[in-house]
């Protein structure tokens, strides 16, 4: 199966300060990533799919990358409403494999 | 508006059964992909199984595979996790979600919890 290693498990930030979440996969899957935003009592909301494309809805402060199996979301400007917890998810191959999150506080 | 809609969690003992089931609107439902997703309480999300847009393919995790089984009725546009030999570490919300047109799991309904013991 396909791991996912999510960096770091938790942080906290200040509002207004750029933010990088990694996610590490232990073999290739191309672009098959995507990452969601998960708020107690509520679904998980996506984010990013396909590595960088911006889900319907997601504020342009966040944005995805991708360099070789390291895949990062990033939010330019931390608001209060970004606490959550951030998981990554593979959806090349079967099993489906989600990282095991990091989570997000403000200071 | 695309919705997603699960029912049919609760408490059951350990050993029994039960059967999820989630009722989609607002897109072609016979058109779409779909999936069971789970969280343990404190833990992590899980992939549970993915069936077909017509139910001609079926894809489970390892710990699930001999006693759940995914299926979709089309007509009635509903999506169903039947879960047999039911354990306590089954414990968990469980998220129905539809894979868009790149495979990824792009709406997802509000969760149904299922507890699992005696």
């Amino acid at each position: 199966d396909i791991q996912l290693t999510q960096s770091p498990s938790s942080m906290s930030a200040s509002l207004g300060d750029r933010v990088s979440l990694t996610c590490q996969s232990s073999q290739g899957i191309g672009n098959y990533l995507s990452w969601y935003q998960h708020k107690p009592g509520k679904p998980p909301k996506p984010m990013i799919y396909y590595a960088t494309n911006l889900a319907d809805g997601v504020p342009s402060r966040f944005s995805g990358s991708r360099s070789g199996s390291d895949y990062s979301l990033t939010i330019s400007s931390l608001e209060s409403e970004d606490t959550a917890i951030y998981y990554c998810l593979q959806y090349d191959e079967y099993p489906l494999t989600f990282g095991s999150g990091t989570k997000l506080e403000i200071k | 508006e695309v919705q997603l809609v699960e029912s049919g969690g609760g408490l059951v003992q350990p050993g029994r059964s039960m059967k999820l089931s989630c009722a989609a609107s607002g897109f072609t439902f016979n058109n779409y992909d779909m999936a069971w997703v789970c969280q343990a309480p404190k833990k992590g999300l899980e992939w549970v199984a993915t069936i077909s847009y017509d139910g001609s393919s079926t894809y489970y995790r390892d710990s699930v595979k001999g006693r759940f089984t995914i299926s979709r009725d089309n007509a009635k546009s509903t999506l169903y996790l039947q879960m047999d030999s039911l354990r306590s570490e089954d414990t968990a919300t469980y998220y129905c979600a539809r894979h868009d047109g790149t495979y990824y799991p792009d709406y997802w309904g509000q969760g149904v919890m299922v507890t699992v013991s005696s």
